[in-house]
């Protein structure tokens, strides 16, 4: 089944712990990419990737590192966490840059007291 | 910058009517357009994607369409059921510069059909 994995799907944990949230996709897709979604926010994109290796900021990715050493995986890396980032987050990957739809994973929710 | 607008922010209707999600954007030099469905503790699934050279889509009971000079798309739904109650959210692809993988979503219809 094509799909996308994120672990772990609840998080809590203490400000300045650092925590990965990974990401896989079964699909061989070249694009990957995390948002957060927050209330009265909606969905905003943290970082993106284009390949193995090739990574780029979104809107909000102030507090977070990704990595792309494997095709399949995308983690989100959260070094000093803080209560500001407690969110839920999402991953997607898609085949084909702007001709493909995008396909999700189920979700992370973090809590950072 | 791109800005994505929904409207309206919740609607309530009857089971069976044909209703029409409205969505909004600031920017029309974009590669497509998509539509997404979102249940309560899910992830979103992918409904619709217009290319910016595409007018609309079907798929069921669903139609997208997209006026791109306007900035404007529609999602109709026909014949609604107690099944399509979720938030339903439209997010548009920018030509932000070559190789860009950027999309801007607006904040979502909460849709609930009443049986």
């Amino acid at each position: 089944e094509a799909q996308v994995t994120q672990n772990p799907r609840y998080l809590i944990t203490v400000t300045g712990k650092k925590l990965t949230v990974t990401c896989s996709q079964n699909m061989n897709h070249e694009y990957m990419s995390w948002y957060r979604q927050d209330p009265g926010l909606g969905l905003r994109q943290i970082y993106y990737s284009m390949n193995v290796e090739v990574t780029d900021k979104g809107d909000v990715p102030e507090g977070y590192k990704v990595s792309r050493k494997e095709k399949r995986n995308f983690p989100l890396i959260l070094e000093s966490p803080s209560p500001n980032q407690t969110s839920l987050y999402f991953c997607a990957s898609t085949g084909a840059l702007h001709t493909d739809t995008q396909y999700f994973g189920p979700g992370t929710r973090l809590t950072v007291l | 910058k791109q800005e994505v607008t929904q409207i309206p922010a919740a609607l309530s209707v009857p089971e069976g009517e044909n209703l029409v999600l409205n969505c909004s954007f600031t920017d029309s030099a974009i590669y497509n357009l998509q539509w997404f469905r979102q249940d309560p503790g899910k992830g979103l699934t992918s409904l619709l994607l217009i290319q910016s050279s595409q007018r609309e889509q079907t798929s069921g009971r669903l139609n997208a369409s997209l006026d791109k000079s306007s900035g404007r798309s529609t999602l109709y739904i026909a014949a609604s059921q107690p099944g399509d109650s979720a938030t339903y959210l439209c997010a548009v692809s920018l030509r932000s510069g070559a190789g860009s993988y950027q999309l801007t979503f607006g904040k979502g219809t909460k849709l609930s059909v009443i049986p």
